[in-house]
């Protein structure tokens, strides 16, 4: 597996629900940061967490990390149809260069 | 205007053609990047640099060459596309340090015939 993996691929909610994927990797990070993508267009950066954090917030993302599991979450509360994108995991390993996961695309119906 | 602009942002060329893709940023940021995208795969890192006279091979880089010819410019060069480079290619810019972003260019979309 890739050193930044999310899961599931592909996720299908209803507006309003809340949308939660999960990245896993491999070796310790320095940080970890989630970026959002709209079809076809460039990566917008949403939020980093630093390795000695466990929770962060913005707005109606939250993201989660845990070090000894070697793993993040992005929670999207109250999602809209804006929020249609692939999201992508990056981790900053100390020394190297950010490495993406392969994404989830979610898909927010009306 | 943008901050992170690539040129061109389409692009159909043959088998055994030179191609350049360009990269320019107002952000003043010393660090660029070049990925290339294709589906189901994320983003792969093919050059970086850390300033003008850094150069740096990425995990993909056979096949690719760059130049970085001021701090706000550096160009991607297929010397002779192949079509499995047919991709979405991506340049950013970062400031480095501990909690370093990256901000992305709109991407150039390269299919070779």
């Amino acid at each position: 597996s890739q050193q930044g993996e999310e899961d599931p691929q592909a996720l299908s909610i209803q507006e309003g629900e809340n949308a939660t994927m999960n990245c896993s990797y491999k070796t310790s990070i320095n940080n970890l940061q989630w970026y959002r993508q709209n079809s076809g267009r460039g990566l917008v950066h949403l939020i980093l967490i630093r390795s000695n954090e466990r929770e962060k917030h913005s707005g109606r993302l939250r993201v989660t990390l845990d070090t000894s599991k070697k793993s993040s979450s992005l929670l999207i509360t109250a999602s809209r149809a804006a929020d249609t994108a692939s999201y992508f995991c990056a981790t900053d390993v100390f020394g190297q260069n950010f490495v993406f996961g392969p994404g989830t695309r979610l898909s927010v119906l009306p | 205007d943008a901050d992170v602009t690539q040129t061109p942002r389409n692009r159909i060329t043959k088998t055994g053609k030179r191609i350049m893709l360009e990269c320019s940023q107002t952000k003043g940021h010393d660090r660029m990047y070049w990925y290339r995208q294709d589906p189901g795969l994320g983003l792969r890192l093919i050059y970086y640099s850390f300033d003008v006279k850094d150069i740096n091979k990425g995990e993909i880089s056979d096949g690719y060459s760059v130049s970085r010819q001021a701090q706000a410019k550096f160009s991607l060069s297929l010397e002779s596309a192949i079509p499995n480079q047919t991709a979405l290619y991506f340049c950013a810019t970062g400031l480095g340090g501990s909690t370093d972003t990256q901000y992305f260019g709109p991407g150039t979309r390269l299919t070779v015939l």
